[in-house]
């Protein structure tokens, strides 16, 4: 499986709603990542986990919450979330953070917030 | 500061025309330096990365380091080749990718 996986591929919730995005990969990479993309824009780096344990935290809001089960998992919780957090939500993997190591995108989740 | 820099929001071409899409980057080390590509309703794939130096679907890049560019170039763009093009710059001090605006490239019959 040399894939990243993201459920749903569509979200749409209220500001109100609590929700979870998830990410998964079967490459035996150990670093992964949540970006943000909204329209027309380029991907921004909201957090980094390294090994299972957060390496990067781009002061993101905590109405986003990041989790790491296992080396597969990743997920993004999200609560009382503002309209202005519609966008798509990609996930990637690679082998490690450092420089050599290519990153692997999924295809995304598109959130819509009401 | 540490930044990549695409002039061109969109770059439109006919088929079998050169192509070049520019990215300037500022930084103070040793840069490692991405294309990436978005194709319409596919994820955001690696193209190239300097360091390796190949060819991929008849792509290059080659990294200037006194003009501080990475420019993408294909001497024959076909119709296939649109799509949204990201250069990135591998930040060591942050230890992650920084993207660029991004051009769109349309490539015309």
């Amino acid at each position: 499986d040399t894939e990243v996986t993201q459920t749903p591929k569509h979200l749409v919730m209220g500001m109100t709603n609590k929700k979870s995005l998830k990410c998964e990969q079967h490459m035996g990479h150990r670093a992964m990542y949540w970006y943000k993309q909204k329209a027309k824009k380029p991907p921004e780096l909201m957090f980094v986990y390294s090994y299972e344990k957060l390496s990067i935290n781009e002061s993101v809001p905590s109405r986003f919450s990041p989790e790491c089960p296992n080396s597969s998992l990743l997920n993004l919780h999200l609560h009382a979330l503002q309209p202005e957090d519609s966008a798509l939500y990609l996930c990637a993997s690679s082998q490690g953070q450092g420089k050599y190591n290519e990153q692997f995108f999924g295809p995304g989740t598109r959130l819509t917030v009401l | 500061a540490q930044r990549v820099t695409q002039p061109e929001k969109l770059l439109s071409v006919f088929k079998g025309a050169p192509v070049e899409l520019k990215c300037n980057y500022s930084y103070s080390g040793s840069p490692e330096l991405f294309w990436y590509v978005q194709y319409s309703r596919q994820r955001l794939q690696l193209l190239l990365r300097h360091i390796s130096r190949e060819s991929i679907k008849g792509f290059t890049a080659d990294l200037n380091k006194g003009e501080t560019s990475f420019h993408l170039k294909k001497p024959f763009a076909q119709e296939e080749d649109s799509a949204m093009y990201y250069c990135a710059l591998f930040s060591g001090g942050y230890n992650k990718l920084i993207f660029g605006a991004g051009t769109r490239l349309a490539v015309h019959p």
